[in-house]
């Protein structure tokens, strides 16, 4: 059973780099896809990105170009950068993997992020 | 780009059966998957692939998808069902996945 926690500041200056790890256990994250999902207070589910158990990646295009997402595989962690931070970006941000790239079987609890100065 | 429709909220009372909907183009061509997500807590997936259940979803959770609507029922309903549900789909055109709107699941 893979369990998956998020971990970075919380919080961000307005203009600054979001930057947050998703640490996974229970496997090794080489084998699996992984995407990166936020919800804003009170809102729905947003998908950010997505990167591949081949490396490639995909990007929601209305983040516009701020987001980057990679893995490390010697320490099994997922990271999440988004670029130029406006109030806009506080969220509590989730990773998951993505079984059969298709669905999200395995959530982190979430790690809320505050844009603030 | 793909759009779901979901109801904003659903109200049952305790025992009855909750049907909550999902719309979309011709989503039965699609896989449609299901998330509960309580409150302060992360979604989790309780149906997978229109009507499947993942290990520990209990049998009063089930799922069709045909047409344009896609439907999440929850029999026997508890105060524990009460949350909010997603719906999800993978929109090939654009390789990401598109989530419904949530709907709120009140138990009277």
């Amino acid at each position: 059973q893979v369990q998956l926690q998020e971990s970075g500041p919380g919080l961000v200056k307005p203009s600054e780099t979001l930057s947050l790890i998703c640490t996974s256990s229970g496997g090794s994250i080489s084998s699996s896809s992984w995407t990166w999902i936020r919800q804003s207070p009170g809102k729905g589910l947003e998908w950010i990105g997505h990167i591949y158990n081949n490396g490639t990646t995909n990007y929601n295009p209305s983040l516009k170009g701020r987001v980057s997402i990679s893995v490390d595989t010697s320490k099994n962690q997922i990271s999440l950068k988004v670029r130029s931070v406006t109030a806009a970006d506080t969220a509590v941000y989730f990773c998951a993997r993505a079984a059969a790239t298709s669905l999200f079987d395995s959530w982190g609890q979430g790690t809320l992020v505050i844009v603030s100065s | 780009s793909y759009v779901l429709t979901q109801p904003p909220s659903v109200s049952v009372a305790p025992g009855e059966t909750a049907r909550i909907t999902c719309g979309g183009n011709n989503i039965g061509g699609k896989s449609v998957h299901w998330y509960q997500q309580r409150p302060g807590q992360a979604p989790l997936l309780v149906i997978f692939y229109d009507s499947d259940r993942p290990s520990g979803i209990p049998e009063r959770f089930s799922g069709s998808n045909s047409g344009n609507t896609a439907t999440l029922t929850i029999s026997r309903v508890e105060a524990g069902h009460e949350a909010d549900y997603y719906c999800q789909v993978w929109d090939r055109s654009s390789d990401h996945p598109v989530f419904g709107g949530g709907t709120k699941l009140t138990v009277l």
